[in-house]
């Protein structure tokens, strides 16, 4: 059980185009979801805190129009990179929080390359 | 602030112990977790302490002492297998994203 599948697993895209990334909860309902961030040999980066049914909570220094985030439904997030450019060239991984205290489920992560 | 220290790297050979420190300095607390990762792929769950003590689970076993902010991962009967990442996180509040640490690099080498 608790399982969350992340898609595209990797994505190769072109400087100035949006990227697309699902996160989706196959066995349990995640009224939060959280989206992180791993630049290489560093550690995992909160970007933003994700919530059904209204607006995601962003950390600071992450831009909110640039990582476009919706939580439409309860085994649903999606987190969209707009414009984007080399820099954000990076490993997203999505976490669905289910019931109990240590009920985080990790993705299987997405390797963003913008060339 | 929120800091979660651990050592960046460390070896250890075939067969052997290791342990691996976490500190931590959270608003509040909810619980200590320890996730293996290996180069390219998400972080995959080992274990999971809210309250003081050891939690052994096989190979691998967790220790928490909340007075002093601190936690140990140890790893028995090491195999090559286990060379990874590992990252200690801490929630300081139900509900919240984890806060992880850097991440240790343990190199298991025959």
């Amino acid at each position: 059980g608790a399982v969350v599948s992340q898609h595209p697993s990797w994505v190769i895209c072109k400087s100035g185009t949006s990227v697309k990334i699902e996160c989706r909860s196959l066995d349990f309902q995640a009224t939060t979801m959280f989206w992180y961030r791993q630049f290489p040999k560093q550690s995992l980066m909160l970007m933003a805190t994700s919530n059904e049914g209204s607006k995601a909570t962003y950390e600071q220094g992450v831009e909110k129009d640039k990582f476009l985030i919706n939580h439409a439904s309860l085994t649903l997030s999606t987190l969209t990179v707009t414009s984007a450019h080399p820099e954000d060239s990076s490993f997203y991984i999505c976490s669905a929080l289910r019931q109990g205290a240590s009920g985080y489920t990790f993705g299987s992560g997405t390797r963003l390359t913008v060339v | 602030g929120q800091n979660i220290d651990q050592p960046t790297e460390m070896t250890a050979t075939e067969g052997a112990i290791v342990q691996i420190n976490c500190t931590y300095q959270t608003s509040g607390f909810n619980g200590l977790f320890w996730y293996q990762q290996h180069a390219g792929e998400a972080p995959t769950f080992l274990s999971y302490n809210v309250l003081d003590g050891l939690e052994e689970k096989g190979r691998f076993s967790s220790f928490l002492s909340r007075s002093k902010g601190y936690s140990y991962l140890l790893l028995k009967e090491l195999q090559m297998k286990d060379s990874a990442s590992y990252l200690c996180a801490a929630s300081n509040q139900a509900g919240t994203a984890l806060i992880f640490g850097k991440g240790t690099t343990l190199s298991v080498s025959s």
